[in-house]
């Protein structure tokens, strides 16, 4: 069975340093890999997607994950903070399996001080 | 570019009264989903339609009915609702089922039950 695990409920940066939130995942097949984030009073927006293609996966706002299959691993990272990157941040993952599962982590809010 | 489109925003409820949630979405998407975001949790399904005239159940339906009479909407139902029920709720829709193109959500309604 599939699970998505999010270390760390908050993480606080200051502004114009590196973002990293960390999200490891288990499946039995290869995964599809997402990252959404929400901001504040609206629905989750799709940053990146990782589909087999490349490791490396760049998204909007300068996000970019990379998918580590011996690390079970698909970390996100921003190399400069800014404020407008304060949201919750959400990993998911997907199998292309017999049925429909798709299992979001349970979010990361990032803070970013001035 | 509607995308997709929730009604109500925000709704508060008295312990054993019903309401409907409505999402429509006009991309054309066959498959539409419904979770609940709680603190804590992230999202978990309550339902969800892989095209017109089907639902089936996801991680946490009881309490909770739908129906896709047609393809670009998605009807949420609470019979007699519970202060468990309290929750902000998101439509999502997707164009495939294996979820590699990643979801479109709504911006939620927030539901209130006292």
């Amino acid at each position: 069975a599939q699970s998505v695990t999010q270390l760390g409920s908050h993480v606080s940066v200051s502004e114009g340093a590196l973002v990293l939130l960390r999200c490891n995942y288990s499946s039995s097949v290869p995964p599809y890999l997402f990252w959404y984030v929400q901001y504040p009073n609206q629905g989750l927006q799709l940053l990146l997607k990782y589909t087999s293609a490349a490791t490396l996966v760049k998204g909007i706002n300068g996000f970019e994950a990379e998918f580590k299959k011996s690390e079970t691993s698909f970390h996100l990272t921003k190399p400069s903070a800014h404020m407008s990157d304060a949201a919750e941040y959400f990993c998911a993952v997907s199998e292309e399996a017999g049925g429909f599962k798709t299992i979001f982590g349970a979010g990361t809010r990032l803070f970013v001080k001035a | 570019n509607a995308g997709v489109t929730q009604t109500p925003k925000f709704r508060v409820l008295k312990t054993g009264q019903s309401m409907t949630l409505l999402c429509a979405q006009d991309m054309n998407h066959e498959y539409m989903y419904w979770y609940r975001q709680d603190p804590g949790m992230g999202l978990r399904l309550i339902h969800y339609s892989v095209g017109e005239g089907t639902t089936a159940k996801g991680e946490v339906p009881d309490g909770y009915n739908v129906s896709r009479l047609k393809k670009q909407n998605f009807l949420l139902g609470l019979e007699s609702a519970a202060p468990s029920q309290t929750s902000v709720y998101f439509c999502a829709s997707s164009y495939g089922l294996t979820d590699n193109y990643g979801y479109t959500f709504g911006s939620g309604t927030r539901l209130t039950v006292v």
